[in-house]
C-alpha cells in the first residue's frame, strides 16, 4: 500500500520561500518510470500540477511557475522536497504530493494534502 | 481559466444517470489518455477513470470513461447521495511538457 504525507509550515510571509515535504511509504524512488509530484489546489478552485520528479533525477515543472520552483528527493528518506521562492497571497492553495506510477499519465495516490495560506 | 473545459455542475435524481463533459485539444486530450478524479469535500482528489476508461480495483461500474477525439466523458449510472462530489478530469499537455486539468464539475444528487 502506497502511502504519501505532505509536511510544512501552515502560513508564509509574502516574499519568503516555501518549503514543503512529501514522505512517502509503500513505493520505491528507485523504480523505472515512477515519479512522485505536487499539484495544488487554491480554495474552491481546481487543481493545478506544479512539479514532478522521477526515478532518475529528470524533473518537469509547470512553465509559469518554472523560475520559483525546486523539486529534489531523497531516496534515503524516501522525501520529495518542494520549493517555492517569493511567494504571494495567489499562492494559498492546498497542496497534495502524488505518487505517478512508471509510464502512466496518473495520479494515485494522492496525499491527504496541506492548506498553506500566505499572509502577512 | 482551465485548459480543459467542464460544465460547472450536473444534477440528477437519485437512481439516474448523469455524464460529465471534458473539452480539450489535439495537443491534450486529442492524443493522450484521460483520467477522472472524485473529490469529496475537505477530502483529497482520488483516481476514478484512468486511461480513459479503465477503472481502478474498488470503483464500481457504476462509473465509467470514454474519449473521442478531443473530448472525453464520464458517466455515472444509478446515482446515489454518496455521489455527491466535484470531479475532475486530468492529462498530459503536450505544448506544456506537463498535466493538465479541468476545472471541475459539482454533481449533485437532487
Amino acid at each position: 500500500q502506497i502511502t504519501l504525507k505532505e509536511s510544512g509550515p501552515t502560513v508564509v510571509r509574502p516574499t519568503q520561500t516555501l518549503t514543503l515535504t512529501c514522505s512517502f511509504s509503500g513505493l520505491s524512488l528507485t523504480t523505472s518510470g515512477v515519479g512522485v509530484g505536487w499539484i495544488r489546489q487554491p480554495p474552491g478552485k481546481a487543481l493545478e500540477w506544479l512539479a514532478v520528479i522521477y526515478y532518475d533525477d529528470f524533473h518537469r515543472y509547470i512553465p509559469s511557475l518554472r523560475n520559483r520552483l525546486t523539486i529534489t528527493k531523497d531516496t534515503s528518506k524516501n522525501q520529495v522536497v518542494l520549493t517555492m521562492t517569493n511567494v504571494d497571497p495567489v499562492d494559498t492553495a492546498t497542496y497534495y504530493c502524488v505518487h505517478r506510477p512508471g509510464g502512466e499519465d496518473w495520479f494515485d495516490p494522492w496525499g491527504q494534502g496541506i492548506l498553506v495560506t500566505v499572509s502577512s | 481559466q482551465s485548459v480543459l473545459t467542464q460544465p460547472p455542475s450536473v444534477s440528477a435524481a437519485p437512481g439516474q444517470k448523469v455524464t460529465i463533459s471534458c473539452s480539450g485539444s489535439s495537443s491534450n486530450i486529442g492524443n493522450n489518455y484521460v483520467s477522472w478524479y472524485q473529490q469529496f469535500p475537505g477530502t483529497a482528489p482520488k483516481l476514478l477513470i484512468y486511461d480513459n476508461n479503465k477503472r481502478p480495483s474498488g470503483i464500481p461500474d457504476r462509473f465509467s470513461g470514454s474519449k473521442s477525439g478531443t473530448s472525453a466523458t464520464l458517466g455515472i449510472t444509478g446515482l446515489q447521495p454518496g455521489d455527491e462530489a466535484d470531479y475532475y478530469c486530468g492529462t498530459w499537455e503536450n505544448s506544456l511538457s506537463g498535466w493538465v486539468f479541468g476545472g471541475g464539475t459539482k454533481v449533485t444528487v437532487l
